[in-house]
């Protein structure tokens, strides 16, 4: 079955630290992917998506996240982390059947500390 | 001021009721999807829509029921079959199900059931 894996549970940084979140999903086609963030009280909100072309890509908040087929990886990285990134990041796939599309499977989140 | 309400943001049951929650969006997007969330667990599709008077089941349909009358507005039930109701819900909208597949997420309702 599809399944999206998101490696850490919990991650606690100091401010200004690098971030890397890692994604690993399980399916071999074509997919599109997602990750989605969900600050303390806030509605779950996009931070950046890959369909297709360059597999770096730039999301809101100076994340990015790298498409690396072979590995069947999509890992969010932040180069320097502040107290306000706190919040659960959510790692997503779809599959994509070409002329149709399928639901995204979300991964189990990674909460991120940060002390300020 | 466009975007997805959903309300209550707690509600509270008794075992064996059925309870709905409500889900209405104004950003004019034919596909709506409701989600559970629990801790540690994700999100995981409960059921969705992709057109008016259209749904299909998700991964864990079981012992809810939904319906899409209107564009706008895409309802849960929570029946009493469902073994373990207490959960955090979301509701989604994206312009449809096809390319566009970016969704748009609700605040959430907190249902509790005792």
């Amino acid at each position: 079955a599809q399944s999206v894996s998101q490696h850490n549970h919990h991650v606690i940084l100091s401010e200004a630290a690098s971030l890397e979140l890692g994604c690993n999903y399980s399916y071999g086609g074509t997919v599109n992917l997602f990750w989605y963030v969900q600050y303390p009280g806030q509605h779950l909100q996009l931070l950046l998506k890959y369909f297709s072309g360059d597999p770096l890509v730039k999301g809101i908040k100076g994340f990015e996240a790298e498409f690396i087929k072979s590995k069947f990886s999509f890992n969010l990285r932040k180069p320097s982390v502040q107290w306000s990134d706190t919040a659960e990041y959510f790692c997503a796939v779809r599959r994509n059947y070409g002329g149709s599309q399928g639901n995204l499977i979300f991964g189990k989140g990674t909460k991120l500390s940060v002390k300020p | 001021d466009g975007g997805i309400t959903q309300s209550p943001k707690y509600l509270f049951r008794k075992e064996g009721q059925n309870v709905t929650l409500s889900c209405e969006q104004n950003l004019n997007h034919d596909a709506m999807y409701w989600y559970r969330q629990d801790p540690g667990q994700g999100l995981r599709l409960i059921y969705y829509s992709q057109i008016v008077n259209d749904f299909q089941k998700g991964d864990i349909a079981e012992g809810y029921s939904v319906s899409r009358e209107k564009k706008e507005s895409f309802p849960l039930t929570v029946t009493s079959a469902q073994k373990n109701p207490t959960a955090f819900y979301l509701c989604a909208s994206s312009i449809d199900g096809g390319q566009s597949y970016e969704q748009y997420f609700g605040p959430g309702t907190r249902l509790t059931v005792t």
